[in-house]
């Protein structure tokens, strides 16, 4: 079992669609959780950070943790074409106070239909 | 602010050639993180550096090196290429913990 499973879609909407991205994971210290937005032949560009459980909320994206089913979601609000890219998970423990080291799902890739 | 910067951007190499990767982090951020990406395992966590020290590794073989400079500049280097290092690599700074900036990467073919 991977550490780290993300639906790789690939996932089509219309616009104005609410988009939902999930992932599940096994290491119960995790403790930090991204969101990556990466466009074709760019670099992963960070959407939301979280840590611990709850919910995060940054204009149409809204982020969630559930810790006690090690599950974690993105919402999209009012999906737009220009929110077509692949999405990323990732986390980590950040132990031993490293920065580094993040844990990434494959991706799901997202497209928005005009 | 200028963004993560890494060159080359694309490099074409031959099998048992080695390479060396550059990235000049987010100014201020002292920690950098290499990842290799790839269709098939994705993005995959390589090394990171903070202070010139190596603070964390992943699972690659000893091949992959890296360094990082007093400005906080580091590189990454390949020895004895393979046909499967063919990959994205990617570098991401860092000034707090859980906020990771990344480059555009460079896009690395062996042949």
């Amino acid at each position: 079992q991977k550490e780290v499973e993300q639906d790789p879609g690939p996932l089509s909407v219309p616009e104005g669609a609410i988009v939902s991205l999930n992932c599940t994971y096994s290491n119960s210290a995790f403790q930090y959780f991204m969101w990556y937005r990466q466009y074709s032949r760019k670099g992963p560009e960070l959407l939301m950070y979280t840590y611990s459980s709850g919910n995060k909320e940054d204009g149409r994206f809204t982020a969630q943790v559930d810790k006690s089913s090690k599950y974690i979601s993105l919402f999209i609000r009012d999906s737009q074409p220009s929110d077509s890219a692949t999405y990323l998970c990732a986390m980590s423990d950040l132990t031993g106070g490293s920065q580094g080291n993040l844990i990434f799902g494959k991706g799901t890739k997202l497209s928005v239909k005009p | 602010k200028a963004g993560v910067t890494q060159t080359p951007r694309y490099l074409i190499k031959t099998r048992g050639q080695q390479v060396t990767l550059s990235c000049s982090p987010i100014s201020g951020h002292r920690s950098v993180s290499w990842y290799q990406q790839t269709p098939g395992q994705g993005l995959q966590f390589l090394f990171e550096y903070f202070s010139e020290t190596q603070r964390n590794k992943g699972n690659f073989p000893g091949r992959f090196s890296g360094r990082q400079f007093s400005n906080s500049r580091s590189e990454m280097n390949v020895s004895t290429l393979e046909l499967g290092d063919s990959a994205l690599y990617l570098c991401a700074s860092s000034l707090v913990v859980g906020e990771q900036y990344f480059g555009p990467g460079t896009r690395l073919t062996v042949t």
